[in-house]
């Protein structure tokens, strides 16, 4: 089983900063990663799909990258709209979740 | 657009079953992969079950298997979760998902529906 390690569990920044949301798996999975966004009350949205790829219709301050086993997701200048949970995915082996990043804005 | 609609869930007591149902549309059904994720309150994303697009190739999750059984209809655009010996820790919002083309990620998302199980 491929073990998803997310850091940090919570990130509290203001408008306009930059974000760097970290994804740590057990073993390597080459670039078989995705992130999602969940803000409350909704279901997850793609965000990034194959470490890199934008999913259709997010913004161009989405960015993903990474390989093997350390994956991050930047978002260049935090929005209001982006507090939500973060979560990264792997479908190398199966598929499992890292347990999310919570992303406060101030 | 995508779409697609949970239904089926609801409060039972411990050891009873369960049949979720997802009806899609909005995309050619037959020719994707579809899931089922789970989120129990307050905590994160599970991924459950996959059946691929003819319903021959079908995977779970160790926490779930031979007590769930994910099923398709294609003719029906619809998507099936059989939950069986139900228990406390199944408690949670129940998701079908689309795979994306050829893939793993799970591109469309249900709105979900709530199971309870408690006695």
């Amino acid at each position: 089983e491929i073990v998803l390690t997310q850091s940090p569990a919570t990130l509290s920044l203001s408008p306009g900063a930059r974000a760097t949301l970290s994804c740590r798996a057990s073993q390597s999975i080459s670039n078989y990663l995705a992130w999602y966004q969940q803000k409350p009350g909704q279901p997850p949205r793609l965000l990034i799909y194959d470490a890199s790829n934008r999913a259709a219709g997010i913004p161009a301050r989405f960015t993903g990258s990474g390989s093997g086993t350390d994956f991050t997701l930047t978002i260049s200048s935090l929005e209001p709209e982006d507090l939500a949970v973060y979560y990264c995915q792997q479908r190398f082996s199966l598929y499992s979740f890292g347990q999310g990043t919570k992303l406060e804005i101030k | 657009q995508v779409q697609l609609v949970e239904s089926g869930g609801g409060v039972v007591q411990p050891g009873m079953s369960l049949r979720l149902t997802c009806a899609a549309s909005g995309f050619t059904f037959s020719q994707y992969g579809m899931h089922w994720v789970r989120q129990a309150p307050g905590k994160g994303l599970e991924w459950l079950a996959v059946i691929w697009e003819d319903g021959t190739n079908i995977k779970y999750a160790d926490s779930v298997k031979g007590r769930f059984t994910i099923s398709r209809h294609n003719s029906d655009k619809t998507l099936y979760l059989q939950l069986n010996s139900l228990r406390a820790e199944d408690t949670a919002k129940y998701y079908c998902a689309k795979a994306r083309y050829n893939s793993g990620d799970f591109d469309s998302w249900g709105q979900g529906t709530v199971v309870i199980v408690t006695s």
